[in-house]
C-alpha cells in the first residue's frame, strides 16, 4: 500500500551527538512535513518542503535542519540534540493542501 | 495568535454510547478541517475532513459538524467502541499555506 514510512521507529542518541531521522513516501505527494510532538501535546510543525522549496517555521530552532534529495525522501537532522529535543517526530505528506498522510513517527530519546 | 483549541482534554464514555468531541477555532480564513485519531505510539490517523463550504459530513460511524458562525467544529462518534479509545485532534488548513495547525487534543476513554 502507498504510505509514509519513517525509520527508525525508535532512536536513542547521546546529548550533543548529531542524529538523522528519515522519511520516505510512495504517494508521490509534492509536499513533505516534519512535526515534533511532545508527550500529551499536539504535533507542532517544524518545517515543510513544497516540492524543492524549503519553508521553515519562525520558531523552529536552528539546531533542526532538513534535506529533501528527491520527491520520495526527506530527512530531519538534529545537529546537537539536547534533552528538550526528546519527542516523537512525525513526517507527513500532502498533495498541495490536501490528502495529508502521516507516518508512524520516530520516537527520539536523548541520553 | 490565531489557533485551534479544544474545550475538553478528556472525555470518558460508556461503550455503545455516542461521543462528541468539540473544537473551537479562531481563524475565520480556515477553509479545510480534519479530524485525526492518534493511538499511543502511533502517528495521527485521518478520520474525516470537511471543507468550509459544507456544514456536515458523514463517514462510517463518524460525523463532522462545522459551524462557521461560531467557529466551532465537532466530531461525533456513534456507538463508541473500545477501539475508539485514543487522542483526537482537530486540525485546520488555511488557503494555500499547506500547513495544518493542530488543536490541543482530547483523550477519549471508552469504558466497557
Amino acid at each position: 500500500d502507498a504510505m509514509v514510512i519513517q525509520n527508525p521507529r525508535y532512536q536513542v542518541t547521546q546529548f550533543g551527538k548529531p542524529v538523522t531521522l528519515s522519511c520516505s513516501q510512495t504517494l508521490n505527494h509534492n509536499v513533505m512535513y516534519w512535526y515534533q510532538q511532545k508527550s500529551s501535546q499536539a504535533p507542532k510543525l517544524l518545517f515543510h518542503y513544497y516540492d524543492k522549496d524549503f519553508n521553515n517555521e519562525a520558531d523552529t530552532p536552528d539546531n533542526f535542519q532538513s534535506r529533501r534529495p528527491n520527491t520520495s525522501f526527506c530527512f530531519l537532522d538534529i545537529r546537537s540534540p539536547g534533552l528538550g529535543d526528546a519527542a516523537m517526530y512525525l513526517c507527513a505528506t500532502s498533495f498541495s493542501a490536501y490528502g495529508y498522510t502521516f507516518g508512524s513517527g520516530t520516537r527520539l530519546t536523548v541520553v | 495568535g490565531e489557533s485551534v483549541g479544544l474545550h475538553l482534554p478528556t472525555l470518558s464514555v460508556q461503550e455503545g454510547d455516542n461521543s462528541i468531541i468539540n473544537c473551537a477555532y479562531s481563524n475565520s480564513a480556515s477553509d479545510y478541517f480534519i479530524w485525526y485519531k492518534q493511538e499511543s505510539g502511533k502517528g495521527p490517523q485521518f478520520i474525516i475532513d470537511i471543507r468550509s463550504n459544507m456544514d456536515k459530513r458523514q463517514g462510517q460511524r463518524v460525523t463532522v459538524l462545522l459551524n462557521k458562525t461560531v467557529k466551532h467544529l465537532s466530531l461525533q462518534i456513534a456507538a463508541t467502541q473500545p477501539g475508539d479509545s485514543a487522542v483526537y485532534f482537530c486540525a485546520e488548513n488555511k488557503d494555500a499555506g499547506n500547513m495544518l495547525t493542530f488543536g490541543g487534543g482530547t483523550r477519549l476513554m471508552v469504558k466497557p
